[in-house]
């Protein structure tokens, strides 16, 4: 079955950077994209991020261009994602979450999610 | 970051029927382009709820239902129970420059 397992919750001040982990377990690690969305107090998804661990590159969301890496270590099925200058808007819950698609198409979606790490940037 | 337009709210009684609608453009489900749905029940995290506009998951009752016409989609809960008191969030592909997701704004289903 599978499993993604994320780092705990975390503080930070502002201007400082973040690091989460997602460790995956119960399937085939490297074919699949893992993605990172974020959820802020009261509101919606929003997507950052992704990689897929066999290409080793992220594509990120343009306005996390500049701010967000994401990486993975095969070796032991983690991916991680590193969001630098932190502001208090960077408050919220982030997910990694297990990308798949229909067929060979552009109509990808999330089959299974880690649970969440709440981080909260405050002076 | 959405550009899926959802009702804030939706509410029923246990064992009615309620939708739950979805509004993209002619850039994502106007496109051709697959709905999904997801359900966040209260403090945990998403989960997969409909894939390619009406597939569910092993595991996921067929009271969830979904549809899909020019640019909007539907969800439909059928025999409303208590448990399914939560956020619905519909989902698409994007080909802006956010990334290949899109998401809608989240409706909260209130059983009465």
């Amino acid at each position: 079955q599978v499993q993604l397992v994320q780092s705990g919750a975390e503080v930070k001040k502002p201007g400082s950077s973040l690091k989460v982990s997602c460790k995956t377990s119960g399937g085939a690690f490297s074919s699949y994209s893992v993605s990172w969305l974020r959820q802020a107090p009261g509101q919606g998804l929003e997507w950052m991020g992704r990689i897929i661990p066999i290409i080793g590159r992220g594509n990120y969301a343009q306005q996390f261009q500049d701010r967000l890496t994401i990486t993975a270590d095969r070796s032991t099925n983690t991916v991680y994602m590193d969001l630098t200058s932190l502001r208090s808007e960077d408050t919220a819950i982030y997910f990694c979450a297990r990308e798949t698609r229909l067929g060979a198409s552009e109509n990808f979606y999330l089959d299974y999610w880690g649970q969440g790490t709440l981080v909260t940037v405050s002076s | 970051q959405s550009v899926l337009t959802q009702p804030p709210s939706v509410s029923g009684a246990p064992g009615q029927r309620v939708t739950i609608s979805c509004t993209g453009s002619s850039s994502d489900i106007g496109a051709g382009f697959a709905v999904h749905w997801y359900v966040q029940l209260p403090g945990t995290a998403p989960k997969l709820l409909l894939y390619g506009n009406n597939n569910r998951p092993s595991g996921v009752p067929d009271r969830f239902s979904g549809s899909k016409s020019g640019t909007s989609a539907s969800l439909a809960i059928t025999g409303l129970q208590a448990e399914d008191e939560a956020d619905y969030y519909c989902q698409s592909y994007g080909s802006g420059l956010n990334g290949p997701y899109v998401f809608g704004t989240g409706t909260k289903v209130t059983v009465l």
